[in-house]
């Protein structure tokens, strides 16, 4: 079954950028999703189709999607990002949703 | 404003039943297709299974299928989980979701999400 990756943690101080990584085989070639998931709280849509935000997702969330790694990166870092973050795709081979494995971010 | 509220979690012994629900409000719920996520006790999200706007397609992940089945009733904008044959290995918060598009199988995200209920699978 197809296997996305991520780190399981970054740091970085605040008004830094933070970048997160999601590997998987040719994932470029698929469409990828990206959720925050805060303390206690369910998971948000945070970047969609690898790099279209929601409405209310700020400018400073970004993604994009090349060859076998995805990344979102978070710009300008608040205390309130510091929160789980997932990717996730649709894998046609097994008809299966599949999310990363997840990264902790932590803003020092 | 879109609203999704499940409903059903507790404390089942292992190779006991459960059914979860999920009343879902704010938008045309039989437009979409619908998802049932969990998150184990300090673990990452695992997608379980989704069901069509029309429930003629559902897919479920290896860990369930044969002993979990999605179901939905449009006539009163619910969605349903049977879960059958509990293992310790089940116990999660569970999640109802909202497909940004009709089908079942595809691309789209998951764009609203309920606050979920918890199963605790234990003897």
């Amino acid at each position: 079954s197809y296997v996305l990756t991520q780190p399981p943690s970054v740091s970085v101080a605040p008004g830094k950028t933070a970048r997160i990584t999601c590997g998987g085989y040719n994932i470029g070639t698929k469409s990828i999703h990206w959720y925050q998931q805060k303390p206690g709280q369910a998971p948000v849509l945070l970047i969609f189709y690898d790099s279209d935000r929601p409405s209310g997702i700020p400018e400073r969330f970004s993604g994009s999607n090349s060859g076998n790694t995805a990344t979102l990166t978070l710009s300008r870092v608040e205390a309130g990002d510091e929160a789980d973050y997932y990717c996730q795709v649709w894998d046609s081979n097994s008809d299966h949703y599949v999310f990363g494995t997840g990264t902790k971010v932590t803003v020092l | 404003q879109v609203q999704l509220v499940e409903s059903g979690g507790g404390v089942v012994q292992p190779g006991r039943s459960l059914r979860l629900s999920c009343a879902a409000s704010g938008f045309t719920f039989s437009s979409h297709a619908m998802h049932w996520v969990r998150q184990a006790p300090g673990k990452g999200l695992e997608w379980v299974a989704v069901i069509s706007f029309d429930g003629s397609n559902k897919y479920y992940a290896d860990s369930v299928k044969g002993r979990f089945s999605i179901s939905r009733a449009n006539s009163k904008n619910t969605l349903y989980v049977q879960m059958n044959s509990l293992r310790d290995e089940d116990t999660a918060v569970y999640y109802c979701a909202r497909g940004q598009s009709p089908a079942a199988a595809g691309t789209p995200p998951l764009d609203y999400w309920g606050q979920g209920t918890l199963v605790s699978v234990s003897s």
